[in-house]
């Protein structure tokens, strides 16, 4: 138990459907985060939100589509993906100083597109 | 955020001390050594950092050297749930999320 919760775990969805992933956190943190790890690749930082807004874009294609209504909960809406977006999407709140920036997990959402 | 290096894999008896090094020779004098695993098909599961002094908690011990160009984190009695990729990643205090995840160390607990 992390404190930071995904759904749903595991998502099939055509090429032209519309779906979403959804992160909660139960830690009080100030920044949330979603990243994508891809088989055999490192982890790749998707968007930041610090205090509910985005600081962060690491050129993700528009078909990713991040939320973040209140500091405790960030979506990923996800439309006409491709079969190449296949991947564990994880989600991770810290609580941003100056003094340090623990990041923590959730179990993340396997995504296979179809 | 300088570069860790890490052996590829190791091996560790179960209910003994498993030592995993990491080289860190560009460290700058504001950044911390973090150490995450990931069991697989799980997200990655934050174990300890530090800036310069050893750290202890209720999962593992990390030893800095002097110098902080390398460190070692201990897990005191490893079972066999301990079987992880273990990440080692150095980063300011305060930077915003770009962790760098290496290839980190591949750890088996045999019985």
């Amino acid at each position: 138990e992390t404190g930071v919760t995904q759904t749903p775990r595991h998502l099939v969805m055509g090429m032209t459907n519309k779906k979403s992933l959804k992160c909660e956190q139960h830690l009080g943190h100030n920044a949330m985060y979603w990243y994508k790890q891809s088989a055999k690749k490192p982890l790749e930082l998707m968007f930041v939100y610090s205090l509910e807004e985005r600081v962060e874009n690491n050129s993700v294609p528009s078909r990713f589509s991040p939320e973040c209504p209140n500091s405790s909960h960030l979506f990923l809406h996800l439309h006409t993906l491709q079969p190449e977006d296949s991947a564990l999407y994880l989600c991770a709140s810290s609580q941003r100083d100056r003094h340090g920036n623990t990041i923590y997990f959730g179990e993340g959402s396997w995504l296979t597109v179809v | 955020d300088a570069k860790t290096t890490q052996p590829t894999s190791m091996d560790c008896a179960e209910g003994r001390a498993a030592n995993l090094p990491c080289n860190h020779s560009t460290i700058s004098g504001n950044e911390y050594v973090y150490w995450y695993r990931q069991i697989h098909s799980q997200g990655p599961q934050y174990i300890i950092h530090g800036l310069k002094n050893n750290e202890t908690n209720e999962m593992a011990s990390l030893i800095i050297t002097e110098d902080r160009k390398s460190s070692t984190l201990i897990l005191p009695h490893a079972t066999l749930r301990d079987t992880a990729v273990y990440y080692c990643i150095v980063r300011r205090g305060g930077s915003q999320g770009n962790l760098i995840f290496g290839k980190g160390t591949k750890l088996s607990v045999k019985p």
